[in-house]
């Protein structure tokens, strides 16, 4: 449960709010990831940052802007959301190509 | 286009009842192929991971096997506390994305 923590774990905000998501991974790895799982569909991945690096956007809109200052934290900045936008914001961590480690997730609701 | 396909969405069993839950892929190259569990409002926890047919992992009441076309998750003697989702998911050999299935929403009754 503690490896791979989110903030905040709930949100609630409105179509012209600006906030963001933050997830910090305490496992060593360098491998971190983004995921959007709404209801009745399967987990999207959104975004994958390898060594800070940014190596997939899963064509993801651009009210969604990933940052990725240091191997442990990331960060989902939102602004100008759509009600479609509420779901389960997921991060996760890996070393390299292995297993997948996911934090609590953020629930969202864009009002 | 990697696609992952699980069977059944929900499965209702009583304490005690075995049973299977099924994942069916198709992938370009399988490096691993996941499990995890997810409790309502959660993160996905994992369980185990399986990279070639034939191979199989077990842990408490939960058995997970693999063959070039599906894997399935056997559940002996579930108790209440293992109703949960369980999601499946599939890493091909060109990176680090995972595909996943849509989950089986299990429920056991005492």
């Amino acid at each position: 449960e503690t490896g791979v923590t989110q903030t905040p774990r709930h949100l609630v905000m409105g179509m012209t709010n600006k906030k963001s998501l933050k997830c910090e991974q305490h496992l060593g790895h360098n491998a971190m990831y983004w995921y959007k799982q709404s209801a009745k569909k399967p987990l999207e991945l959104m975004f994958v940052y390898n060594f800070k690096e940014q190596t997939e956007n899963n064509s993801v809109p651009s009210r969604f802007s990933p940052e990725c200052p240091n191997s442990s934290h990331l960060f989902l900045h939102l602004h100008t959301l759509q009600p479609e936008d509420s779901a389960l914001y997921l991060c996760a961590s890996s070393q390299a190509t292995g297993t997948q480690y996911f934090g609590p997730g953020t629930r969202l609701t864009v009002l | 286009e990697d696609q992952v396909t699980q069977s059944p969405e929900a499965l209702r069993l009583q304490e005690g009842e075995s049973s299977s839950l099924n994942c069916s892929y198709t992938v370009s190259g399988l490096r691993g192929l996941f499990w995890y569990r997810q409790d309502p409002g959660k993160g996905p926890e994992f369980l185990f991971t399986l990279y070639s047919a034939g191979e199989e992992k077990e842990k408490e009441r939960l058995k997970a096997t693999l063959t070039k076309k599906e894997s399935f998750l056997h559940i002996t003697a579930p108790k209440p506390e293992d109703s949960a989702t369980y999601l499946c998911a599939v890493q091909n050999n060109a990176g680090n994305m995972l595909t996943f299935g849509g989950g089986t929403r299990l429920m056991v009754k005492p």
